[in-house]
């Protein structure tokens, strides 16, 4: 089942903070973090693992959930190279498969 | 070096026709994968695929097969095209460990436009 992101939409200035949202009604052993920049592909941001393991780069972090099902991802003092489409990614089955949200748009204004 | 290419960057096709999408990974992965992009941006997995097995998401039409050559590569052939497969095309690739903990590299998409 497809997880639930939110906002759809935000804009921010500049070196402000954002907070994007993902859940899902299933128990998640795993939820994956991508980015994607206008007419490109999307590139890998961060796995968060059940029990805590955390993988990822970039100066982005994420939470996970696990009792929940829920994740994360925080933006913090953004710049302008963080605007983009933001998918959460959820374990569809095996072999990696990822079932993604929606999508978040992110803006990030001068 | 580019890590997952696809050919061709667009296509541009009539309805009914046949088209290949081609895809080839060096990285090394053992597992590929094709996923649709829409209109509104959906980015939904269409098939994945290791030297093992085969997993085909169920709401995808039999018009549309995989065929990997070998390791390195997974094409997707369309059969019969409709307006409603117009979307971006993306490949993927990853190595499998961990349950759940593998990142996928993605290729930079083949625009496919049915008229």
């Amino acid at each position: 089942q497809q997880p639930v992101q939110s906002p759809q939409a935000v804009i921010l200035r500049e070196g402000e903070d954002a907070v994007i949202n993902c859940s899902s009604s299933k128990a998640l052993y795993s939820v994956h973090w991508y980015r994607q920049k206008h007419g490109e592909a999307p590139v890998f941001l961060m796995i968060l693992l059940k029990g805590g393991e955390q993988k990822g780069h970039e100066k982005i972090s994420a939470s996970f959930n696990e009792k929940k099902q829920q994740s994360s991802l925080y933006l913090t003092a953004s710049q302008l190279s963080y605007s983009g489409t933001y998918f959460c990614g959820t374990e569809g089955g095996s072999q990696g498969n990822l079932i993604f949200g929606k999508g978040t748009k992110l803006s990030v204004k001068p | 070096d580019t890590a997952v290419s696809q050919t061709p960057k667009y296509l541009v096709t009539q309805m009914g026709n046949d088209k290949s999408i081609k895809c080839e990974q060096n990285l090394g992965h053992d597992t590929m994968y094709w996923y649709k992009q829409d209109s509104k941006k959906f980015l939904k997995i269409m098939f994945s695929y290791n030297n093992k097995e085969l997993i085909i998401n169920e709401t995808v039409p039999n018009r549309f097969s995989p065929k990997s050559p070998d390791k390195a590569h997974l094409n997707l052939h369309i059969n019969s095209l409709e307006l409603g497969d117009s979307a971006v095309y993306f490949c993927a690739s990853s190595q499998i460990r961990n349950r759940g903990a593998s990142e996928q590299y993605f290729g930079p998409g083949t625009r496919l436009t049915v008229t």
